[in-house]
């Protein structure tokens, strides 16, 4: 079975500065892929960037980027010039990859970042 | 395209009743996954549907049930309902193909409370 884990309950971050949320996952798997999904208020979860595990090349997408490691099973989340929108929960999760693994996510407790104007 | 539709969007039910939730995904998705969300047992798979089957089942009771129907919507089925039922219920569609990631794509949630 994975486990993820997010250390971190609540994090804030003053508005234009760089934030990074951190996320560790145990797991007997060689082919995965882990993933930030952000939660605001409104509770719709919305996918903010995906990295497959055999890719060693870090996920970024515009002002997300992903600091993936591999070995250390170690997947943290940096927030660049951090915006007002960007207030909401962030889960990692964890997703095996195969034909018969289907969709199942499995997520961490969730980090809730506050960005203060 | 429409994106994944939940209803009710919130329902408040008591003891013992039992209640269904609807998910419809987004068109030509055929598979559905449903997971509970709470504060203190966070966000937990509970099944995955596809092509009327289902492929994954989370560590639920009996009591949790659901089902698929032919057009990819999905119902799932809560009976003798618990306090502890007390979620938020998050549906998510995807297309599921053969051997490659698919994106989930998540709908609003229907807030289910028990009293």
């Amino acid at each position: 079975a994975q486990t993820v884990t997010q250390s971190q309950p609540e994090m804030s971050v003053q508005e234009a500065e760089t934030v990074t949320l951190s996320c560790t996952y145990d797991t007997s798997e060689s082919n995965y892929y882990l993933f930030w999904y952000k939660q605001p208020p409104s509770r719709q979860m919305i996918l903010v960037i995906r990295q497959e595990a055999y890719k060693q090349q870090n996920a970024t997408e515009n002002r997300f980027s992903v600091n993936f490691q591999k070995a250390a099973k170690s997947f943290s989340l940096k927030i660049s010039d951090s915006q007002l929108g960007d207030t909401a929960m962030y889960f990692c999760a964890f997703m095996k990859h195969g034909e018969t693994s289907g969709s199942r996510l499995t997520f961490g407790e969730g980090t809730q970042l506050t960005v203060n104007p | 395209k429409a994106g994944v539709t939940q209803t009710p969007r919130y329902l408040i039910k008591t003891r013992g009743q039992q209640v269904t939730l609807s998910c419809s995904p987004i068109s030509g998705h055929r598979s559905v996954s449903w997971y509970q969300q709470t504060p203190g047992q966070g966000l937990q798979f509970l099944f995955e549907y596809f092509s009327e089957t289902q492929r994954n089942k989370g560590n639920f009771p009996g009591r949790f049930s659901g089902r698929q129907f032919s057009n990819s919507r999905s119902e799932m089925n809560v009976s003798t309902l618990e306090l502890g039922d007390s979620a938020l219920y998050l549906c998510a569609s995807s297309s599921r193909g053969r051997g490659s990631y698919n994106e989930q794509f998540f709908g609003p949630g229907t807030r289910l409370t028990v009293l």
